[in-house]
């Protein structure tokens, strides 16, 4: 059974980069077949995408927050990771990692979700 | 970018009875690439239905999703008491990849 587990500061300032890490167990980040990424829900909001990266290293991102956002995957440690720069309050959210699948018939949902972590950004 | 809307916002129905969930999309998604989602309280997101009707490996038959192009819906056809839960539903077939707000399936 894949698990996903999200780490990382839970308070950011205001202008800085928040940074969070999904540690992956039960599976391969190198595995071909999936993506792994990232998804948000500001309190009392929606979901948000925030984007994915496939295991060949490509990476998709919201072109809301493209210019901002880095996402990376480290084999070696079966880890994935978030950056987002110049955060503002507009940021706080719980951040949840993820997993997307390649099923047949095309496309690729999401089968795995990470339990998520508050971030919130505040001086 | 497509926005999908759900409703109703809360569902109060009694175990045993019928659900009946809406999912509409703001233009078509690409293939019926569509999925539905269960969350409850403190648990990670479960995947239940993806390509708007197939179901996830372990997820009961009482679940079944429906629809193409801009309409869809997910079904439980008896809800069981562990069925009452946040569902939302998502299309991965245009990107950005977008949710719908969610329907709040509430005991009656």
């Amino acid at each position: 059974q894949l698990q996903l587990q999200e780490s990382g500061p839970g308070l950011v300032k205001p202008s800085e980069t928040l940074s969070l890490t999904c540690t992956v167990s039960g599976g391969s980040t190198s595995s071909s077949g999936y993506y792994w990424g990232w998804i948000r829900q500001p309190p009392g909001k929606g979901l948000e995408w925030i984007g994915s990266i496939y295991y060949s290293g490509t990476t998709y991102y919201n072109p809301s927050l493209k210019s901002r956002v880095t996402i990376s995957v480290d084999t070696s440690k079966n880890q994935f990771s978030l950056k987002l720069s110049s955060v503002t309050a507009a940021d706080t959210a719980v951040y949840y990692c993820a997993r997307r699948v390649e099923v047949a018939g095309g496309g690729a949902p999401i089968d795995y979700w990470g339990q998520g972590t508050l971030v919130t950004v505040s001086s | 970018e497509i926005v999908l809307t759900q409703s109703p916002g809360t569902l109060s129905l009694s175990p045993g009875e019928r659900a009946t969930l809406s999912c509409r999309a703001s233009q078509s998604v690409s293939s019926t690439y569509l999925a539905w989602y269960q969350q409850k309280s403190g648990q990670a997101f479960r995947l239940l239905i993806y390509g708007a009707s197939s179901r996830a490996t372990g997820i009961p038959d009482r679940f079944s999703g429906s629809g193409s192009g801009t309409d869809f819906t997910l079904t439980i056809s008896r809800l069981e008491p562990e069925d009452f839960a946040v569902y939302y539903c998502q299309q991965y077939g245009s990107s950005p990849l977008t949710f719908g707000g969610g329907t709040k399936v509430e005991i009656k």
